[in-house]
Formats: structure tokens, sequence, C-alpha cells
């Protein structure tokens, strides 16, 4: 079955250092989102691709990078971990055509602390 | 840009009692609109969806929803809840409009069912 992959599931890192998330999925799907969850605000989207070599920033971009070589994956980097990217991360894809193109599939997610 | 309203943010129900959460968005023209299901610890996974015709959407585990275009509304329902629905619901549409891969989430509502 396809589905989308993450790692590492939980994290523990230093402010200031650089941490990369991974997400992988098998859908084939062109489009890839990266949100963070907090308590209050609900999903707030990071960034997003279109397709390969796409990115795109959302509305919390801020210290945060990605970057897409192949359609299966989208490696969200924080460039310069800060105690307030203390999140959980959630990977999402979805089609590109067809009446389903809005649905988005979630990956697990990565519990981030930044101490 | 879409903006989706959760009215509620916490509600609490004992098992068997019906269920109804408010979803409004602000954009007129056509509009996918989705439902997901985050159960605690878990990923949002897809609950119900509307794309065209009957306003009336069913999807998983007994809970529906209704599409009122005149009231901009996509409120969830059930009629009888079970404790294995205790999870928070968020409502979602197209950032833009139906043309839009971006999905704009409303805040989330907290369902808690007390056996």
């Amino acid at each position: 079955d396809a589905e989308i992959t993450q790692s590492p599931r939980h994290k523990i890192t230093e402010t200031g250092r650089q941490v990369t998330l991974a997400c992988h999925q098998t859908w084939n799907h062109n489009n890839m989102f990266w949100y963070r969850q907090d308590l209050g605000h609900g999903l707030r989207l990071i960034h997003y691709s279109y397709g390969v070599q796409d990115t795109n920033k959302g509305e919390v971009s801020d210290g945060y990078s990605v970057s897409r070589s192949n359609t299966e994956d989208l490696p969200l980097t924080l460039e310069s971990a800060a105690s307030s990217q203390t999140s959980v991360y959630f990977c999402a894809s979805s089609e590109s055509t067809g009446k389903t193109r809005n649905e988005q599939f979630f990956g697990p997610g990565t519990r981030l602390t930044v101490l | 840009a879409q903006s989706v309203s959760q009215h509620n943010h916490h509600v609490i129900l004992s098992e068997a009692a019906s269920l109804e959460l408010g979803c409004n968005y602000s954009y007129g023209g056509t509009v996918n609109l989705f439902w997901y299901v985050q159960y605690p610890g878990q990923h949002l996974q897809l609950l119900l969806k509307y794309f065209s015709g009957d306003p009336l959407v069913k999807g998983i585990k007994g809970f529906e929803a209704e599409f009122i275009k005149s009231k901009f509304s996509f409120n969830l329902r059930k009629p009888s809840v079970q404790w294995s629905d205790t999870a928070e619901y968020f409502c979602a549409v197209p950032y833009s409009g139906a043309g839009s891969y971006q999905l704009t989430f409303g805040k989330g509502t907290k369902l808690s069912v007390i056996p």
C-alpha cells in the first residue's frame, strides 16, 4: 500500500543545531507539504512543493527550508534550531490532477524538541 | 485566501449523545470541503469530503456532514457518539478556491466522549 513515512519520529536537539526531518511518500504525488502543529494554532503550513525542483514558502517559513530533488522526498531543514520550533511536524502529499487533487494524505509526524 | 472557522474549541459529550461540530469558510465560489480526524497521538486521517453533488456527505464511522452553500457551512454530525470518537476534528478548505492545492485548516475541535 502507498504511504507517507517520516523520520525520525522523535528528535531532541539543542538550540543552534541544524536539523533535517525526512518525508518519503510512495503515492507518486506531485504535491507535498510540511506543517507544524501547536496547541491553539492548529496546523500551519511551513513549505510546500508542486513538483521536482519546485518549492514555496507557507505561512510560517522563517527558519525552515526544503528541497525537492525527486518526486518521493521533501526533507525539511531547520537551519539553526530555536526553542520556538519545538513542535510536532507533519508531512502530507496530494495529487495535482483529478477530482481528488485537494485531498491530502498525512504522515505519522515527527515530534521535535529543541532544548 | 480562504479562512476557516471552527466554533467549538472543546466539546464534551456522554456516550450515545448526538454531535454537531460547526465549520464555516469564507470563499463564495466552488469549494471542496474536508473533515479530518486526529486520534490521540496519531496523524490526521480523512473523515469525509465534499466535491460536488449531494450536499449531504457520508464518511467513515457513521459521520456525516452537510454542505450549505448559502451559509458557507460544512457542519459535521454523528447521531450517537462512542468513546472511541474521542479525538480532534479539523475542517479544511482549499486555500484560495477549488483550483488551489493548498488547504487551509481550522484550529480544530477537541471532542471528549465520556463513557
